[in-house]
């Protein structure tokens, strides 16, 4: 069975950091593109970050909005993939999720909440 | 970036009937390989997203063939047909033809 579990969210001052993990199971990580999604207070999904395989340089791309500030990562022994994220907003508050898209279904992670907040 | 736009719903919609959820894009979303990169999601209320559909109009496995997804270049649209009360939630579509990935603002679909 793929499970997709994310932790390391909580509430955080504006301009500090925090970093995600997204741990899985039941597929093969290292052949895997990973992406986060995050969805807004007002139920907005907006795409963040996607990391290809080994086998495609590991490339990464990054939404406009946190070019810069986020650094998508992955740790393929730990079947893991990672979001660091630095001089965090207020307009960055909610929930992330990690996602696969996998050939014919996709797996999405039950979502960790980021406050960014005074 | 591909701006999504979406249709609404005349909520609430009966159940048995069909409803039709349109969405358009800013851009073609056909790629040099011929396929059409949009995708459709269901979000239930408490849960993630769940793909419905990829490019275009295939269906993700699992996914009930009361789905179906049509359309091409810029003007998609998602039709679920005889409507049941677990079809209810918020719909997306996506465009996964260039980056950054972007989604629709969601539809809203109510059962009566």
């Amino acid at each position: 069975e793929v499970q997709l579990v994310e932790t390391g969210g909580g509430l955080v001052q504006p301009g500090k950091s925090l970093k995600l993990t997204c741990a899985t199971s039941g597929f093969t990580f290292s052949n895997a593109w990973m992406h986060w999604v995050r969805q807004s207070p007002e139920k907005q999904l907006e795409w963040v970050a996607q990391i290809k395989a080994k086998s495609n340089n590991y490339a990464t791309y990054y939404a406009e909005s946190v070019k810069g500030r986020f650094t998508i990562s992955r740790d393929d022994s730990k079947s893991s993939v990672y979001l660091q994220m630095n001089s965090l907003k207020e307009e960055d508050t909610a929930i992330y999720y990690c996602t696969w898209p996998g050939t014919t279904v996709d797996y999405w992670g039950q979502g960790v909440m980021v406050t960014v907040s005074s | 970036d591909i701006v999504m736009t979406q249709g609404a719903l005349p909520n609430p919609v009966p159940s048995g009937e069909s409803a039709s959820i349109t969405c358009r894009s800013s851009k073609s979303l056909v790629y040099k390989d011929g396929k059409t990169y949009l995708n459709w999601f269901l979000q239930r209320p408490g849960q993630s997203p769940q793909l419905l559909t990829y490019w275009t109009s295939t269906r993700a496995s699992g996914v009930s063939e009361r789905f179906s997804g049509s359309g091409s270049g810029t003007y998609f649209t998602l039709k679920i047909s005889r409507v049941r009360a677990e079809d209810a939630g918020v719909y997306y579509c996506q465009q996964v033809r260039e980056y950054p990935l972007t989604f629709g603002s969601g539809t809203k679909l109510e059962i009566k």
